[in-house]
């Protein structure tokens, strides 16, 4: 089974928009979540992490994501996209209960036109 | 500080081949891991080395191996290439892996002819 499922290849958003991107997963107990970015030809930074606490994290250059464990959910989102925005997002969970394991999701790809 | 350091960028073999690449983490992080980026697969995780142990392995075939060295540099051997094997291969370092966040490099871009 899939641990972490992005269920979009694309998503398409105008500049200014809110946007969202998905995130579930499919670990046990309370694993550490995470949202990382890659640019063209380059590799990937991270974004934001979700371990404890408040469920709505707030990430680098605007993005944040809220956590939904009835869900098992982990939605980047923002308020207003930019155009620079446009790459492709990994959803990425640490499981503790596995060896710490990591597993990525199959990404994202984001296209924000002006 | 400087980041994390993958050599070489870019390495093309022929099939039946092997190859090693390498990784050095930002200074003072130990634990080092490993991706296979594809557009088909994604990024599937490969193993995770901590102070010179191997403390994590993904699902792959023992064609692929790695080994941590006392200064945490890092490198990743994978024999008898295939076709299959073409990939950009990412690395990671962190200070101890668990929780924190990973920083990556550029990768190694291994094309199998």
């Amino acid at each position: 089974a899939q641990s972490v499922a992005q269920p979009e290849d694309q998503v398409n958003v105008a500049e200014g928009n809110p946007l969202t991107v998905k995130c579930t997963y499919s670990v046990s107990g309370n694993p550490y979540l995470f949202w990382y970015v890659q640019y063209p030809n380059r590799g990937l930074q991270f974004l934001l992490k979700y371990i404890t606490g408040d469920n709505l994290v707030k990430g680098s250059y605007g993005f944040e994501a809220e956590f939904n464990k009835s869900q098992t959910s982990f939605h980047l989102k923002k308020p207003s996209a930019l155009v620079s925005d446009s790459a492709l997002y990994f959803c990425a969970v640490r499981d503790k209960n596995n060896f710490n394991k990591f597993y990525f999701g199959s990404g994202t790809k984001l296209n924000v036109k002006p | 500080k400087a980041g994390v350091t993958q050599t070489p960028r870019y390495l093309i073999k022929t099939r039946g081949q092997q190859v090693t690449l390498s990784c050095s983490p930002i200074s003072g992080h130990r634990s080092v891991s490993w991706y296979q980026q594809t557009p088909g697969q994604g990024l599937q995780f490969l193993f995770e080395y901590f102070s010179e142990t191997q403390r994590n392995k993904g699902n792959f075939p023992g064609r692929f191996s790695g080994r941590q060295f006392s200064n945490s540099r890092s490198e990743m051997n994978v024999s008898t290439l295939e076709l299959g094997d073409s990939a950009l291969y990412l690395c990671a370092s962190s200070l101890t892996g668990l929780g924190e966040k990973l920083f990556f490099g550029s990768g190694t871009q291994l094309s199998v002819l």
